[in-house]
């Protein structure tokens, strides 16, 4: 079945390091690609998504690229700031379902 | 409109109450989602209604009932709640069903006593 791997954190930076958060994916077929971020007590926000081979999702200074040849979809930023304090959650797209990598607890510290 | 509503923010029940979850969308999507997500877990689905029938049931135990009375509404009727079952519920939607993106509502906080 689908899955999808995630770096456990909980990851902390210094405000205006670079973040990375590796993500990779075993999957039939061609599946979508998204990355998630969830605020404490709220529900899932999209942050970027990609749909196919060599797409790269941006969105807010954040960036993926769909890796087929490594079947990656890692996250960065490069200089984060302390609101993107979070989780964050790689997910995979098959037909109907969203599977959801285990999230990455990001904190960043002034 | 790019919302979904869900309703109580919070609820907290013993284990012989019947209560129930609300969700509603206003984006003429046609699927609906139901996930439970426990603290620091990822959110595990439980339903999901395509054209406001159920396609997906995830072997949830009988004492989580989904309902969908119409193309914007989702319920989630309770009954007989273990404590384990305590949770954040998490409604979602998508206009179709494999590229597009998830929208959440900010969910139910459970707490069976």
């Amino acid at each position: 079945g689908d899955s999808v791997t995630q770096m456990e954190g909980p990851v902390t930076l210094s405000e205006e390091a670079f973040l990375t958060i590796n993500c990779t994916y075993t999957a039939t077929g061609y599946p979508s690609l998204f990355w998630y971020v969830q605020y404490p007590g709220e529900g899932l926000q999209l942050l970027l998504k990609a749909t196919k081979a060599d797409d790269k999702g941006s969105n807010k200074g954040f960036e993926a690229t769909y890796r087929k040849e490594t079947t990656s979809f890692h996250l960065e930023k490069g200089s984060v700031q302390v609101s993107d304090s979070a989780v964050y959650f790689c997910a995979l797209r098959g037909y109907q379902k969203v599977t959801f990598g285990i999230g990455t607890k990001l904190q960043v510290i002034p | 409109d790019t919302e979904v509503t869900q309703t109580p923010k919070h609820l907290v029940m013993g284990m012989t109450n019947k209560k129930s979850l609300k969700c509603e969308q206003h984006m003429g999507h046609r699927a609906m989602y139901w996930y439970k997500q426990k603290a620091k877990k990822p959110p595990e689905l439980m339903f999901v209604y395509s054209y406001e029938k159920l396609s997906i049931n995830e072997s949830v135990p009988s004492r989580f009932s989904p309902e969908c009375p119409n193309s914007s509404l989702l319920n989630l009727h309770l009954h007989a709640l273990q404590p384990e079952d305590s949770a954040l519920y998490l409604c979602a939607s998508s206009q179709g069903w494999t590229n597009e993106k998830l929208f959440f509502g900010s969910g139910t906080q459970l707490s069976v006593l």
